[in-house]
């Protein structure tokens, strides 16, 4: 059974201070994904990390996933108050990208001025 | 903005009654998914479509169903609904190969499933 285990599920930090997130996955996949949500709100795709080594950034956010570890990391820098959401991790199911999403049960971020 | 849109938005439905749920699709993607999200679980998947009238079973599938007839139509049934299926239910839809640079999928606005 596929397991997805985000770290911390809750962390509440100042604007301008950096962070990790942490996602821990039990199988073997080179295919991982970050999603962002907002209170009350759908999902919102952030990142599509597709090999080993892969890097995405998009403004303050940036991805990475290693494979070998089973790891990836989602790095806030000088966090800004709109930053503050649920953020996910997910894992295919099958590594085909077919059978659906495996999720971590989110870490909650809360950016204070 | 994907073209995904589930229905109703709310509901509020007593114990042992049926519920269906209706998420369209304007997109022509092949597969369909039913998620359900509950406080310190996550997203969880219910059932999947990977085209018409084909279904398989995710990780919480008891006590639904679904159908697909249309491409654009995926239905998730609560036979008869329990307490225990008070949730939001998201739908989403993706294509098997994800291009580089494209989202591997798109999620409805979800649809807040209340049993009394």
């Amino acid at each position: 059974e596929l397991k997805v285990e985000q770290n911390p599920l809750f962390l509440s930090m100042q604007e301008g201070k950096n962070y990790t997130i942490y996602c821990n996955y039990s199988t073997t996949s080179d295919r991982l994904y970050w999603y962002r949500q907002d209170p009350g709100k759908s999902l919102e795709s952030l990142f599509v990390l597709l090999s080993n080594g892969a890097v995405k950034q998009e403004g303050r956010l940036m991805a990475s996933l290693d494979t070998k570890a089973r790891l990836s990391t989602l790095h806030i820098t000088a966090a800004v108050h709109d930053l503050s959401a649920t953020y996910f991790c997910a894992v295919d199911i099958d590594g085909g990208g077919a059978d659906g999403l495996t999720f971590g049960k989110g870490t909650h971020l809360i950016i204070q001025p | 903005d994907a073209g995904i849109t589930q229905s109703p938005r709310h509901k509020v439905t007593e114990t042992g009654t049926p519920v269906t749920l209706r998420c369209h699709q304007t997109e022509n993607h092949r597969y369909m998914y039913w998620y359900r999200q509950d406080p310190g679980h996550g997203l969880r998947l219910i059932h999947y479509s990977y085209g018409v009238k084909d279904t398989d079973k995710g990780e919480v599938s008891d006590g639904y169903s679904v159908s697909r007839s249309k491409t654009e139509d995926f239905l998730l049934t609560l036979e008869s609904a329990t307490s225990s299926q008070t949730s939001v239910y998201f739908c989403a839809i993706s294509e098997p190969e994800v291009v580089p640079g494209i989202s591997p999928g798109y999620f409805g606005p979800g649809t807040r499933l209340t049993v009394t």
